[in-house]
């Protein structure tokens, strides 16, 4: 079946810093992939998406780009501000639509 | 104001009640899901509906029950039956065609 694996966390970083959160991938198909951004107590919120290999997908900041060849989809940004606390899940989505598939999450902490 | 809404926020229940959550969205989104949310635990679907008086089970509907019959609507039980009820419920919603899940609040049901 599909499947996410994502980084452990929690990540703690600086503010300022570069982050790069590991997303890979196990499908059947040619899934669409997305990030979600889920901030304390709220529901999940899309980041970014991308449908076919090599696309990228980009928002506020954050960049991840679909990597076919190695099963891939890492979330990206240059510079974290504090207000990029909150956990972060990678998922995947194929053919019909029917049923997103999730990472665990990783909590991402960023201090002054 | 367009969107998903989930209610109550918080629900308190004694273990052996049945409780039923809310989940309604004026977005005209064809499909909706359920899912629940664990501490550490990526997201699990509960049970979905493409269509009115239509709905699937998910991977972990054992102990839950839903109905669909307004396009606005999906509530979910989480009955007596359900082992370990305590947990993040989030409702989704998906257009017709499309590949982006979009998530309401959440609710935090707390059995005790």
């Amino acid at each position: 079946g599909d499947s996410v694996t994502q980084m452990e966390g929690p990540v703690t970083l600086s503010e300022e810093a570069f982050l790069t959160i590991n997303c890979t991938y196990t499908a059947t198909g040619y899934p669409s992939l997305f990030w979600y951004v889920q901030y304390p107590g709220e529901g999940l919120q899309l980041l970014l998406k991308a449908t076919k290999a090599d696309d990228k997908g980009s928002n506020k900041g954050f960049e991840a780009t679909y990597r076919k060849e190695t099963t891939s989809f890492h979330l990206e940004k240059g510079s974290v501000q504090v207000s990029d606390s909150a956990v972060y899940f990678c998922a995947l989505i194929t053919g019909g639509g029917n049923k997103l598939t999730f990472g665990t999450g990783t909590q991402l902490k960023v201090e002054l | 104001d367009g969107g998903i809404t989930q209610s109550p926020k918080y629900l308190f229940r004694k273990e052996g009640q049945n409780v039923t959550l809310s989940c309604e969205q004026n977005l005209n989104h064809d499909a909706m899901y359920w899912y629940r949310q664990d501490p550490g635990q990526g997201l699990r679907l509960i049970y979905y509906s493409h269509i009115v008086n239509d709905f699937q089970k998910g991977d972990i509907a054992e102990g839950y029950s839903v109905s669909r019959e307004k396009k606005e609507s999906f509530p979910l039980t989480v009955t007596s039956a359900q082992k370990n009820p305590t947990a993040f419920y989030l409702c989704a919603t998906l257009k017709g065609g499309a590949d982006t899940q979009y998530f309401g609040p959440g609710t935090r049901l707390t059995v005790l």
